[in-house]
């Protein structure tokens, strides 16, 4: 079956990097997303990758994807306090998004 | 362009009711999915219409269900509702041919009491 793991919790200071992590099952999986989400918002699509590519760019995130592993990273470069949120990755099935239980990104000053 | 909304924004009801929440989809998407998130978790999809069809069901009971209709709103409908049915429920609407992405509305929080 399906199933997409996160870390549950990361914390970094403003300025650094930030990594989230995610391992997922499903080989078939065409597209894998990163979707943001803030205290009492819904999600943000924050970027995708299709499963032909490694690594996908897009201003200040960074996607690696590896296929023979099945993980999936986010990098955020020059991390801000406004990205504090919950960072969920989710992989596409036939009609579904299968997403993970979520990483809270907390960035203190 | 317009993008997704979700009415109401919160509501509250009682065990055994019924409830109905409704979608917007966003200009132009022929296809709409539902997710319930409880607190805490990842959401996890109940199912998805296509052109007015149910398109792929997730693991939820037959007292979840769904309509679609010709202008692409939407609409959730819950039945006999049970306190573990409280959570946030998101419509995301999509243009099947466009598979980069799904647009989320910012959810409607059910509280069953």
């Amino acid at each position: 079956g399906e199933d997409v793991e996160q870390s549950l919790f990361l914390s970094v200071r403003e300025g650094d990097s930030s990594v989230i992590n995610c391992t997922y099952t499903d080989s078939s999986s065409t597209y894998l997303y990163w979707y943001k989400q803030e205290p009492g918002a819904g999600l943000q699509l924050l970027t995708y990758i299709f499963s032909n590519m490694d690594m996908k760019q897009d201003q200040r995130l960074t996607v690696l994807l590896n296929k023979k592993d099945k993980h999936l990273s986010l990098r955020i470069a020059d991390t801000q306090t406004g990205d504090s949120a919950i960072y969920f990755c989710a992989e596409r099935g036939y009609s579904t998004l299968t997403f993970g239980k979520g990483t809270m990104l907390l960035v203190s000053p | 362009e317009t993008g997704v909304t979700q009415s109401p924004t919160h509501l509250i009801k009682t065990r055994g009711q019924q409830v109905t929440l409704r979608c917007s989809s966003q200009s132009g998407h022929n296809t709409v999915s539902w997710y319930q998130q409880a607190l805490g978790q990842g959401p996890q999809f109940i199912f998805q219409y296509y052109r007015e069809e149910e398109n792929g069901r997730g693991n939820f009971p037959p007292r979840f269900s769904g309509l679609q209709f010709p202008n692409y709103s939407s609409e959730l409908n819950v039945n006999a509702l049970e306190l573990d049915d409280s959570a946030l429920y998101l419509c995301a609407s999509s243009l099947e041919a466009l598979n980069y992405g799904y647009t989320f509305g910012s959810g409607t929080r059910l509280t069953v009491v």
